[in-house]
């Protein structure tokens, strides 16, 4: 099993520009996440899945979408970069929520100049 | 306001010697607390979680504790070893909803010869 893989690896954007990154989990998990990770921040929410499409906003969504249109695949956009989206972006997955483990991907770094 | 503190920021120590890192959190209504170790480039991969009723769990060379008392956790690493070398992140489950995760910072963890 892969597990949870994360595409692309790295990315540099421009303001203004949009891209789509793309988390794929092999488990049959239900519950899928949208994390970004900033320098001596803990990782924070961005958006989830309970299941194939449904969303939920978690805690900080402005300037993001999201898609779960397979039960396997969960899609984070950015219709617009902001300098502010530079982050470093981890998408997981767990069987259902409450005290389950949540299995991390290896993270997307993303540049936005 | 959920908040997870851990400490110390940084930690340097000798191949063979033992140490501990510190979390205190304040997450109600609490459901449980979870270590993850983080290796640089890569997501965090978990170590322990532990409910209320839990006080010690461990994971190989890894001891996690717990008092719900005081709200404070602490990972004790036992004869460690080069590959400790990582970030190990405090994260406590507030209960309800999806699985509500608030991620400490972490501490940086360096391994030395």
């Amino acid at each position: 099993n892969a597990g949870v893989t994360q595409t692309p690896k790295f990315r540099v954007l421009k303001t203004g520009q949009s891209m789509t990154l793309l988390c794929a989990q092999d488990m049959n998990h239900e519950y899928m996440y949208w994390y970004r990770q900033d320098p001596g921040m803990g990782l924070r929410l961005i958006h989830y899945s309970v299941g194939e499409g449904t969303t939920a906003k978690g805690e900080v969504p402005d300037g993001y979408n999201v898609s779960r249109l397979k039960k396997q695949n969960f899609l984070l956009g950015l219709e617009s970069a902001a300098p502010s989206q530079t982050s470093v972006y981890f998408c997981a997955s767990s069987y259902v929520g409450g005290r389950d483990t949540q299995y991390f991907g290896p993270g997307t770094r993303l540049t936005v100049l | 306001k959920n908040q997870v503190e851990q400490s110390p920021q940084s930690l340097i120590i000798l191949e063979g010697k033992n140490c501990t890192l510190q979390c205190n959190y304040t997450v109600s209504p609490f459901s449980n607390l979870r270590w993850y170790k983080q290796d640089t480039g890569r997501g965090p991969v978990s170590l322990t979680i532990m409910t209320f009723s839990e006080n010690t769990k461990s994971n190989g060379r890894y001891t996690a504790t717990l008092d719900a008392d005081t709200k404070q956790s602490s990972l004790h690493i036992t004869a460690s070893q080069l590959s400790d070398s990582a970030s190990y992140i405090c994260v406590v489950s507030a209960s309800g909803g999806y699985n509500k995760l608030i991620f400490g910072a972490g501490t940086r963890l360096a391994v030395h010869p």
